[in-house]
């Protein structure tokens, strides 16, 4: 079993939609929570870093760790065409880069 | 992605052919990593550096090697290619004081490596 379990997708959705994100994960220790997101072509970006539980927004991205559960997500509001891309969650246990565990990444295509 | 620059972008190469993967960076970042990406896989990291005397081993570093020639310059060697090593690479750096005090990375474009 992967320590981080993402849905490859694809997954398609109309202009405007919300999209939910998700990845789980079985490392009770993990405490560093990020979302990257990578265009075609491109390296991956980060999008939102979290630490331990909780929300935290940033303009129409939010982003929700569920420690008890072993779940993270993110919410996109409002998508645009321009949010096409594969998403990939990570995750560490401590706060060094070097430690960090990807997701397989989940490809969104926002239908105009 | 200017910051962190690979060459090169594509390369196609033969089975037992050395090869080598070049990272250059303008960040000023003492830490560099090299990646490599796999559809279903995600990123699994082969070597890191945390200064120009300080090379670790990653999660998958088995035949690959790799040499810091300054702090700007991190390379990635492989001795003799084999088919599955067949990915995308990417190199990244880090500043452990950076956005929030987190060890935030910062990734090149990749270079897609084929080994035939």
């Amino acid at each position: 079993q992967k320590e981080v379990e993402q849905d490859p997708g694809p997954l398609s959705v109309p202009e405007g939609a919300i999209v939910s994100l998700n990845c789980t994960y079985s490392n009770s220790a993990f405490q560093y929570f990020m979302w990257y997101r990578q265009y075609s072509r491109k390296g991956p970006e980060l999008l939102m870093y979290t630490y331990s539980s909780g929300n935290k927004e940033d303009g129409r991205f939010t982003a929700q760790v569920d420690k008890s559960s072993k779940y993270i997500s993110l919410f996109i509001r409002d998508s645009q065409p321009s949010d096409s891309a594969t998403y990939l969650c990570a995750m560490s246990a401590d706060s060094s880069a070097s430690k960090i565990i990807f997701g397989s990444g989940t490809r969104l295509s926002i239908r105009p | 992605d200017a910051d962190v620059t690979q060459t090169p972008r594509n390369r196609i190469t033969k089975t037992g052919k050395r090869i080598m993967l070049e990272c250059s960076q303008t960040k000023g970042h003492d830490r560099m990593y090299w990646y490599r990406q796999d559809p279903g896989l995600g990123l699994r990291l082969i070597y890191y550096s945390f200064d120009v005397k300080d090379i670790n081993k990653g999660e998958i570093s088995d035949g690959y090697s790799v040499s810091r020639q300054a702090q700007a310059k991190f390379s990635l060697s492989l001795e003799s290619a084999i088919p599955n090593q067949t990915a995308l690479y990417f190199c990244a750096t880090s500043d452990p004081q950076g956005v929030s005090n987190t060890d935030t990375q910062y990734f090149g474009p990749g270079t897609r490596l084929t080994v035939l």
